[in-house]
């Protein structure tokens, strides 16, 4: 079946710098997306999401970029911290909305490591 | 607090014993999900349940079988369990804005 896939499975940065964690998706149907992160022995964390009627929403220190054109999907961290370090998942769902939701598809992940 | 509450934490099973993994949400929240997690993986959806009285399959259903109590309750059980079937279990709810903290399972 379809899937959603990341670019690089490992991303090692400096604190203080930015961070850019890349997936790639393969449903053209797909119209939410979401990105979480995810700290050893605990589950899933939301982040932030973005629709396909938009480009880029902005949360606080993150950005997701949406480009639908070549399916693609960005999450950019800002001023990146030690404590950001985890392994980061996107995710699509192709009927989202309303108070229902259907299928939500992952990521293989991306695991970024900041050093002090 | 509010949340997805799932139980038990971790648990250990023999070949071919049965067991239900529990998951409870207070968030009023239509929509929850069970997902299962390989080491080194992303997550991969068993069942899902759009709304109250409603369950569809995932990507990986075959060993599971699940119930949607109620509004607040969806259960998974694994009627024969299998070593295939070590993994670590996530319940979430909204389309995957809540998850629970996980159930660790070891099937030997």
């Amino acid at each position: 079946g379809e899937s959603v896939g990341l670019h690089l499975p490992t991303l090692s940065v400096q604190e203080g710098d930015n961070s850019i964690i890349n997936c790639a998706y393969s449903n053209s149907a797909s119209d939410y997306f979401i990105w979480y992160k995810q700290e050893s022995g605990k589950g899933p964390q939301f982040i932030i999401d973005i629709r396909s009627n938009m480009d880029k929403r902005q949360g606080q220190r993150v950005t997701v970029l949406l480009n639908k054109t070549v399916k693609h999907l960005s999450l950019q961290i800002a001023a990146t911290q030690p404590g950001d370090s985890a392994v980061y998942f996107c995710a699509e769902t192709a009927n989202a909305g309303g108070t229902s939701y259907g299928k939500l598809t992952f990521g293989q992940g991306t695991i970024l490591t900041v050093h002090p | 607090n509010a949340g997805v509450t799932q139980t038990p934490k971790f648990q250990v099973l023999k070949t071919g014993q049965s067991m239900t993994l529990q998951c409870a949400q207070d968030m009023n929240h239509n929509s929850m999900y069970w997902y299962r997690q390989d080491p080194g993986m992303g997550l991969r959806l068993i069942y899902y349940s759009a709304s109250e009285g409603t369950t569809d399959k995932g990507e990986v259903p075959n060993g599971y079988n699940v119930s949607r109590l109620n509004k607040r309750e969806f259960s998974l059980r694994l009627e024969s369990a299998a070593p295939s079937q070590t993994s670590v279990y996530f319940c979430a709810s909204l389309g995957g804005y809540t998850f629970g903290s996980g159930t660790r399972l070891t099937v030997v």
